[in-house]
């Protein structure tokens, strides 16, 4: 396809379970960002990969959180433990490697905490 | 601390009117600024980016503009359409970051 692509789109478990949310961006795209939305906090940054530079990890809310991108491609966002706080919607974006690229956003992966 | 306001939360026009929505961003550093909409239960689609150098972009019936020295961007919808509706996020980067810090957005109905 030719968009950010994302999966699950939903998933639901229980508070203290771990879970692996995926992202596969845009073709020859070397910028990838993961962001929540949740009601209170609306989108916030979460992680920033570029290339084969070291990620920029400042908006991780917590240890739990953790993420990787395999083969300068897909990602994948680990959130370990999970708590409810944890339930949003959890968003990728991918964008070209230079400067004032527009970033093109998946439709997220919904989140419940039970 | 909001960096990015997004006033009203949200708005709604009869068809056929033309419209501004309103960001304005603490911060005058500003590297770019972006435009987006989201559909309900959907992700963000890009509309507009405008770069610091810049004052505005264009874009079919939109229109983008940006005043760093005030810190505001607005964007000029013509002729709204009920297909319009949804809710209109900004975002901006600053120098030496490419991660977007958004505004909570203004939701958008245009009434038939």
């Amino acid at each position: 396809g030719a968009g950010v692509s994302q999966s699950p789109s939903n998933k639901v478990t229980e508070k203290g379970k771990d879970v692996e949310l995926r992202c596969d961006p845009i073709s020859g795209h070397t910028a990838l960002y993961w962001y929540r939305q949740s009601l209170g906090q609306g989108l916030e940054f979460l992680i920033y990969f570029q290339g084969n530079s070291a990620p920029d990890k400042s908006g991780l809310p917590s240890d739990r959180f953790s993420a990787e991108r395999t083969g300068g491609s897909v990602s994948t966002l680990t959130i370990q433990r999970t708590q409810q706080e944890d339930s949003a919607v959890y968003l990728c974006a991918s964008s070209f490697m230079w400067r004032n690229q527009p970033q093109h956003f998946g439709d997220g992966t919904r989140l419940s905490i039970l | 601390k909001q960096e990015v306001t997004q006033i009203p939360a949200a708005l709604s026009v009869p068809e056929g009117e033309n419209l501004v929505l309103n960001c304005s961003f603490t911060d005058s550093a500003i590297y770019n600024l972006q435009w987006f909409r989201q559909d309900p239960g959907k992700g963000l689609t890009s509309l507009l980016l405008i770069q610091s150098s810049q004052r505005e972009q264009t874009s079919g019936r939109l229109n983008a503009s940006l005043d760093k020295s005030s810190g505001r961007s607005t964007l000029y919808i013509a002729a709204s359409q009920p297909g319009d509706s949804a809710t209109y996020l900004c975002a901006k980067t600053q120098g030496g970051s490419e991660k977007l810090v958004f505004g909570k957005g203004t939701k958008l109905t245009v009434n038939p």
